[in-house]
């Protein structure tokens, strides 16, 4: 059973800190890991899709790195603000059949940024 | 932007009756999808669809969930027979290339 492991489950944190999470997945039959963002009561929003060990990518105070062969990613924010507060989530992609196969999804990190 | 988009945002049904979720993917979306999420638990995968046939299933969508793209622009999941467990939050996805777009879900409360 292919698991995707997010840690930690929650964060508090005041706004301006900088703050970081992990995402741990399977190292083999790797094709990409995605991150979304999901506020309640709205559509998960795509943050980034990583294929490449190594890869980094960075969209505005977010960004995230990828490790394929030890099976993680971390997701950094930089200064975080209130409209940060969110439930970030990472999602494995198997290649078992190609770049449309199913998305398996950690729980979450549900972090709460307070003025 | 385009998005994808689902009805009805909440849906309350009696155990054993049948519940059709709709959703309208990205107009030039090729692959389609289903997840759900129950309450405190992690999405999960149900079915995915392309070409007008299911290309992989989850051991959970069994005989009761069927899927149909009726008129070439909505997508939709049925569940026959509906059980307590079954409440769950349902989203749609759509692909074009890689990135899968989310719809905002439908809360399905089976009483």
């Amino acid at each position: 059973i292919l698991n995707v492991e997010q840690s930690p489950q929650s964060l508090h944190v005041q706004e301006g800190d900088s703050t970081n999470f992990t995402c741990s997945f399977p190292s083999s039959n790797f094709y990409a890991l995605h991150w979304y963002r999901w506020e309640t009561a709205k559509s998960p929003e795509a943050l980034f899709v990583m294929t490449l060990n190594g890869d980094e990518k960075k969209k505005g105070r977010i960004s995230a790195t990828l490790n394929t062969k030890e099976g993680y990613s971390y997701l950094y924010i930089k200064g975080s603000q209130p409209e940060d507060s969110a439930t970030y989530l990472c999602a494995f992609k198997g290649g078992f059949s190609g770049g449309y196969n199913k998305l398996i999804f950690g729980a979450g990190t549900r972090l709460a940024v307070h003025p | 932007e385009p998005e994808v988009t689902q009805t009805p945002s909440h849906q309350v049904t009696q155990m054993g009756q049948e519940v059709i979720l709709r959703c309208v993917p990205i107009s030039n979306h090729l692959y389609f999808y289903w997840y759900r999420q129950i309450l405190g638990q992690k999405v999960e995968f149900l079915v995915s669809f392309y070409n007008n046939e299911i290309s992989e299933k989850s051991e959970i969508f069994d005989d009761q969930f069927s899927v149909e793209r009726p008129d070439g622009s909505n997508f939709t999941l049925k569940i026959r027979s509906t059980k307590l467990e079954d409440s769950a939050m349902y989203f749609c996805a759509s692909a074009k290339g890689y990135e899968q777009y989310f719809g905002p879900g439908t809360r399905l409360t089976v009483t």
